[in-house]
């Protein structure tokens, strides 16, 4: 089974800070995605990546950003946190970009902007 | 575009009594349709999913069956466990739209004794 590992698990910033969540996942997937999670939204797609230096926007995209730096590895980026990015952070990998391609996720990070 | 729509945002059953989750979509094209699965503290996982040749996909007692005519793909069991208490999300892939899912606002099932 994929291992999707994400970090920090937890995070607590103020408005306006910096903060960058990483996702590293060790089964040689091609694709990695970032999602939030919110009560009655469901999961919404940020970012997502098909390699090394890829980037495909997502249907949540504003005021974040992302880069895939190592087929392993894929970072978020909140440069400038408001309260709205409050949530609990999800990354996920899956081997091909085929629409019936599983997709594995990590266990999550909370972030909370003060 | 996409969406996926789940009514129920949360379920309460007796155990031993059959589960029934709705889900409906809207898609352009023919999309495949996935049900994912979140036990509390937990990353979410697949449970199942849409078979191209219109088999019914099951999985440890669910089962879902994909309707084109009414686009629905709803999630059902004939007898609810304790351990079934989770957060399942609908959601959908759509052949125009790459490697995307769409998820459904997802619903909260809690069964008790």
């Amino acid at each position: 089974e994929a291992a999707v590992t994400q970090s920090p698990r937890n995070k607590v910033t103020v408005t306006g800070g910096n903060v960058t969540l990483s996702c590293r996942q060790t089964n040689s997937h091609n694709y990695m995605y970032w999602y939030r999670q919110d009560t009655g939204h469901g999961l919404r797609l940020i970012h997502y990546s098909y390699g090394a230096g890829n980037l495909q926007i997502g249907d949540v995209p504003d005021g974040y950003k992302a880069t895939r730096t190592t087929q392993e590895d894929f970072f978020l980026l909140l440069e400038l946190a408001s309260p709205s990015q409050t949530s609990l952070y999800f990354c996920a990998s899956s081997l091909t970009g085929l629409n019936y391609a599983e997709q594995f996720f990590g266990p999550g990070t909370r972030l909370t902007v003060l | 575009g996409d969406s996926v729509t789940q009514t129920e945002g949360l379920v309460t059953l007796t155990e031993g009594l059959p589960v029934m989750l709705n889900c409906t979509y809207q898609s352009t094209y023919s999309p495949f349709l996935f049900w994912y699965v979140q036990h509390l503290n937990e990353a979410p996982k697949l449970l199942l999913k849409s078979f191209t040749d219109n088999k019914r996909p099951e999985h440890q007692g669910f089962h879902a069956t994909l309707h084109k005519s009414s686009s629905s793909f709803h999630l059902q069991k004939s007898s609810a466990q304790l351990s079934d208490s989770a957060l399942y999300y609908c959601a959908l892939s759509d052949p125009g739209a790459g490697a995307k899912l769409t998820f459904g606002g997802g619903t909260r099932l809690t069964v008790r004794p």
